[in-house]
């Protein structure tokens, strides 16, 4: 497995309380993503970035914002969060491009009670 | 935007037999198309890709075939043994950028002895 790590492993919260989950990885590649998992849908893009400081929104980015402030980071905030938010988050990196083999992390399982 | 479809959502395949899932997208512009399998409680894995420029591809038990025509990608998996048992995901390049790509719901491939 490609050096990406994610943390925490998991976690439950209460609605309404502030979540931060961190991808970090050791290849230096450019772009980093955050994809959440639920049953019947498959992957969805959560946002992603393309450098330090330049991100984008993916299909499901509205309660959740990020920040790369570093390479090697990428977190993902759940400012406040819901229910609907209780998934399994992947974190996944490319070399150069989206279109190229994307690495995933090892998942971190959120439960929002 | 791109949307891809992926059929079937359950597959169940005698070992030493063939499966195929199939996919299609919606974007004519879409130019690379990867395929990923989970195993379950892991972490999804690029198995094999394939560019708009190669109508087929294969990898040992593996093959994808493209119709840029149709629009539509499949994946063939050959002598099919119990550890091909998994989810897979079909994915498809967005439109003029390849910053990203968005994944079919997926395909659960159970492998009967």
């Amino acid at each position: 497995d490609a050096g990406i790590t994610q943390s925490p492993r998991h976690k439950v919260t209460e609605t309404g309380t502030p979540v931060t989950l961190r991808c970090h990885q050791t290849e230096n590649h450019r772009y980093m993503y955050w994809y959440r998992q639920d049953p019947g849908h498959g992957l969805r893009l959560i946002h992603y970035s393309y450098g330090v400081k330049d991100t984008d929104k993916g299909e499901v980015s509205d309660g959740y914002s990020v920040s790369r402030s570093k390479t090697e980071d990428f977190l993902l905030t759940l400012e406040s969060a819901t229910s609907s938010q209780t998934s399994v988050y992947f974190c996944a990196i490319s070399e150069r491009t989206g279109a190229e083999t994307q690495y995933f992390g090892p998942g971190t399982r959120l439960l929002v009670l | 935007g791109e949307n891809v479809e992926q059929h079937p959502s359950t597959l169940s395949v005698q070992e030493g037999d063939s499966a195929v899932i199939k996919c299609t997208y919606s974007d004519s512009a879409s130019n690379y198309f990867p395929w990923y399998k989970q195993e379950l409680g892991k972490r999804p894995q690029l198995i094999i890709d394939i560019r708009s420029n190669v109508g087929e591809k294969k990898d040992q038990r593996i093959a994808v075939t493209l119709n840029k025509t149709a629009k539509h990608f499949s994946l063939h998996i050959t002598e099919t043994q119990p550890e091909d048992s998994a989810v897979y995901f079909c994915a498809a390049s967005t439109k003029n950028r390849d910053d990203k790509i968005i994944f079919g719901k997926g395909t659960r491939l159970h492998i009967l002895p």
